[in-house]
């Protein structure tokens, strides 16, 4: 059974630029949840996508958006990119009403 | 609104010794509940979780928590900590739900440093 991956692992952007990050879910999971972790943090919950309509979102602007597909891996973009937008950004997957698993993360430094 | 609090940003214990890490949360039923540890620079692994039924939860790695809802606490602990168990711990929790479980608020997190 494969776990939840993640790519990249890090990742370099300046300001004002757009990024996509990407997940696999585990398998036979059909539910993505994306977190962004501040530095010193706790997760903060981004949003949730099941069956690849967005099910659920936290209070991020909508220049934070994501995808679906038909696989259940999933995307997440960011348009113009600030500062603050610099975390560990972690995936999450999970069979829809079921304890959720985490990936990796993505580390993304803003300039 | 939903919200988790740890009080402990810190703790340092020694090697051997038992540990309680707090979790209190704020929700007006009771929600779903769980305890994730996270190595440097990894993702969260799932230590515990309580949804109903008895209070009392065991995890892996020896670890086990206890719901009260009189005191809107889910707290972990472990009898005899090992140095492998120096990481950051985050409480976590979500509405009741089917479709729920995928929306955790999480606490701070408690950094747990063992001395040998």
């Amino acid at each position: 059974e494969t776990g939840v991956t993640q790519s990249p692992t890090h990742l370099i952007k300046t300001r004002g630029q757009q990024v996509t990050l990407r997940c696999s879910s585990q398998s036979g999971h059909n539910t993505v949840s994306w977190y962004q972790q501040a530095l010193g943090q706790g997760p903060q919950f981004i949003f949730q996508y099941y069956r690849e309509e967005e099910n659920g979102r936290g209070n991020f602007p909508p220049r934070f958006s994501g995808l679906q597909f038909p696989n259940y891996s999933s995307e997440l973009n960011v348009n113009a990119l600030e500062l603050d937008d610099s975390a560990l950004y972690l995936c999450a997957s999970s069979w829809h009403g079921d304890t959720q698993y985490f990936g990796p993360g993505t580390r993304l430094t803003v300039l | 609104a939903q919200s988790v609090t740890q009080p402990d940003i810190h703790i340092t214990v020694s090697e051997g010794a038992s540990l309680e890490l707090r979790c209190n949360y704020s929700y007006g039923a009771t929600p779903y509940l769980f305890w994730y540890v996270q190595s440097p620079g990894q993702g969260l692994q799932l230590l515990l979780k309580y949804f109903s039924g008895d209070t009392l939860v065991q995890g892996i790695k020896g670890f086990e928590a206890e719901f009260k809802r009189s005191q809107s606490s889910f707290n972990l602990r472990k009898p005899s900590v090992h140095w492998s168990d120096a990481a950051e711990y985050f409480c976590g929790s979500a509405p009741h739900g089917s479709s729920n479980t995928g929306k955790l608020i999480f606490g701070q997190g408690t950094t747990l440093q063992v001395k040998p």
